[in-house]
């Protein structure tokens, strides 16, 4: 039980065009979702948190014009990097979780996002 | 402030010996919840285990063992005979608890263990 999927797995794109990356809970319905990214061989940076049904939470220095964040359902969310350049070359990763039920994170496969 | 410490930053053992992770945490919420999460090359965080600040209570998974102790603030990670396939990097986390919790996890900066055969 608790499997986040996260799709796609990898992507590379051109600067200036928009990313799309999904974040799902399969088996379980995910009250929160948060959305990290890592740079090689350092800890995870929390970008955003977002609960379903409301805007996200963004920490500070995270731009939220350029990294887009919804929660439609209990399931899903998606993050969108917009215009993108090759800085935000990076490893992005979701989690969810269902408060209700226990305060653990479930982490999804990862995104690797390479923009040229 | 709330911080998570993993003082070592990689370890080598040969397989079959014993390793143990350190990690030290600073929180000023008397409810907390600690993890330990795994990070093969793949990249994916797997769950290892929660512990709840009001359960000091040791566990043993396997090989897999932790000590926590509130004293010390420390939620120590031990791998019993070691094996290749324990190469990862391993993440200590701690999260507010609470009715009113955000539920964001603070990270360490991870230990990357390497298990040579």
């Amino acid at each position: 039980g608790a499997v986040v999927s996260q799709h796609p797995s990898w992507v590379i794109c051109k600067s200036g065009t928009s990313v799309k990356i999904e974040c799902r809970s399969l088996d379980f319905q995910a009250t929160t979702m948060f959305w990290y990214r890592q740079f090689p061989k350092q800890s995870l940076m929390l970008m955003a948190t977002s609960n379903e049904g409301s805007k996200a939470t963004y920490e500070q220095g995270v731009e939220k014009d350029k990294f887009l964040i919804n929660h439609a359902s209990l399931t899903l969310s998606t993050l969108t990097v917009t215009s993108a350049h090759p800085e935000d070359s990076s490893f992005y990763i979701c989690s969810a979780r269902d408060l209700r039920l226990r305060p653990t994170q479930y982490f999804g496969p990862g995104t690797r996002l390479l923009v040229l | 402030a709330q911080k998570v410490t993993q003082a070592q930053t990689e370890i080598s053992v040969v397989e079959k010996e014993d390793v143990t992770l350190d990690c030290v945490y600073e929180t000023r919420d008397t409810t907390y919840y600690l993890f330990w999460y795994k990070q093969p090359p793949s990249g994916e965080l797997v769950f290892l285990i929660r512990r709840n600040s009001f359960d000091e209570q040791n566990e043993i998974s396997g090989r897999y063992s932790w000590n926590f102790q509130k004293s010390t603030s420390s939620f120590n990670f031990t791998i019993t005979a070691s094996q290749v396939v324990d190469s990862a990097v391993y993440f200590c986390a701690l999260s507010e608890g609470g009715s009113s919790n955000t539920g964001k996890l603070i990270f360490g900066q991870g230990t990357t263990l390497q298990v040579k055969p």
